[in-house]
């Protein structure tokens, strides 16, 4: 599918690791987020950018380092992060901040 | 913030019955309340939402219901198939856009043949 795409899908990392989530989007949106996705939690909204500017950052800790060095590409940068992280990370884009959402596929990361 | 609840968590249908998932939220300046589905592996999709200007709006076979008043919405499947099945979210805020979701915790629903 095209659109917006997550890399990797799966991934696993020790709590000393440094590793990198990749999302890109393909629809010319100018506004992108990641979100956190647990079990029986609601969906978790982590970050928020707008033209490559962060607006919004919910109290995230700073184990999780988000980068947008355009406005197709988002990243999450990890590291020293705790088993209870394991999630689905979502990474989404809109037209604009007030436009409807599209998610990418995710990516399933396990914290051991 | 916002506070949105949702029921139930689990819900099985026979195929072509109704299947109905409820919302309230709490925070009485929220006007928009979309409705996402995930299937088994795959990513959220928006497949209807509404506005506070509005009661009721369909799609098809899917529907949803806003009552401010008593700060509740619902979605409605009708004639449910196995396709259907999936995990389905609402969410509420006070613009209409991403930035400011509230999703509740979900609803499996599973059709069954």
């Amino acid at each position: 599918e095209t659109g917006v795409t997550q890399t990797p899908r799966h991934l696993v990392m020790g709590m000393t690791n440094k590793k990198s989530l990749k999302c890109e989007q393909h629809l010319g949106h100018n506004a992108m987020y990641w979100y956190k996705q647990s079990a029986k939690k609601p969906l978790e909204l982590m970050f928020v950018y707008s033209l490559e500017e962060r607006v919004e950052n919910n109290s995230v800790p700073s184990r999780f380092s988000p980068e947008c060095p355009n406005s197709s590409h988002l990243f999450l940068h990890l590291h020293t992060l705790q088993p209870e992280d394991s999630a689905l990370y979502l990474c989404a884009s809109s037209q604009s901040i007030s436009g409807e959402a599209f998610f990418g596929q995710g990516t399933r990361l396990t914290v051991v | 913030g916002e506070n949105v609840e949702q029921h139930p968590s689990t819900l099985s249908v026979q195929e072509g019955d109704s299947a109905v998932i409820k919302c309230t939220y709490s925070d009485s300046a929220s006007n928009y309340f979309p409705w996402y589905k995930q299937e088994l592996g795959k990513r959220p999709q928006l497949i209807i939402d509404i506005r506070s200007n509005v009661g009721e709006k369909k799609d098809q076979r899917i529907a949803v219901t806003l009552n401010k008043t008593a700060k509740h919405f619902s979605l409605h499947i009708t004639e449910t198939q196995p396709e259907d099945s999936a995990v389905y979210f609402c969410a509420a805020s006070r613009s209409a856009g991403a930035n400011n979701l509230f999703f509740g915790t979900g609803t499996r629903l599973t059709v069954i043949p």
